[in-house]
């Protein structure tokens, strides 16, 4: 089944640590997406790639950072920079980053601190 | 993006259709209407779509007025794997071609009672 597989499920960072996560699909998607959900808020968007080898910067991309070396893979590093890192951690993805373009997510990692 | 109106909360029973109401008087012509629901601790999962006309999946039904002020996502045979909550989010489509993100609201907490 085509899909957006997250890992892991839960995760937990000491301070200063860097963590990454884990974001691969098989739907032949060329946009992926990074968002931030807190409990009883929406998505915000971290960092976005429309293509292999490129990414942007979404609304709160400080203390993040992203690579997307191959198509199907979009990892996320929590970095010791981020100060309130805490949040469930939404990976998704398109056929392009295009408003007509549905964007499919992932099952989440949620980040704790301990 | 304009913004979109729901209500808090609806109950519908199951086997019963579920008629989910969505205000965004504030639409322009090139916006497009989303509808995703979340299940607790879950990803985000795309329903439908639609520009101006009115449009069926499997899962659903999208109406949208003729003015497209208001639409309404119809679950036509409401179970209880169906509690969730639902958002309805419009999408600008902007000159140069590329909207990347989404926004959700509060959304409407749909409870399928048996």
């Amino acid at each position: 089944d085509g899909g957006i597989t997250q890992s892991p499920k839960y995760l937990f960072r000491k301070e200063g640590q860097n963590v990454t996560l884990s974001c691969e699909q098989n739907l032949n998607h060329d946009a992926m997406y990074w968002y931030r959900q807190d409990p009883g808020q929406g998505l915000r968007l971290i960092y976005y790639s429309q293509i292999v080898n490129d990414f942007q910067k979404g609304d709160i991309a400080e203390g993040y950072s992203v690579s997307r070396e191959k198509k199907e893979s979009f990892p996320l590093t929590v970095t010791s920079a981020q100060k309130n890192p805490t949040a469930f951690y939404l990976c998704a993805s398109s056929i392009l980053a295009r408003e007509d373009q549905p964007q499919h997510f992932g099952d989440g990692t949620r980040l704790s601190i301990l | 993006d304009a913004k979109t109106t729901q209500p808090p909360s609806m109950d519908c029973a199951e086997g019963r259709a579920a008629n989910l109401p969505c205000n965004h008087s504030t639409i322009s012509g090139n916006e497009y209407v989303y509808w995703y629901r979340q299940i607790h601790s879950q990803g985000p999962q795309y329903i439908i779509h639609g520009l101006k006309n009115n449009e069926t999946n499997e899962m659903a039904s999208l109406i949208i007025t003729e003015d497209r002020k208001s639409s309404t996502l119809i679950l036509p045979h409401a179970t209880l794997r169906d509690t969730a909550v639902y958002y309805c989010i419009v999408r600008v489509l902007n000159s140069g071609g590329s909207n990347y993100k989404l926004t959700f609201g509060k959304g409407t907490l749909l409870t399928v009672n048996p």
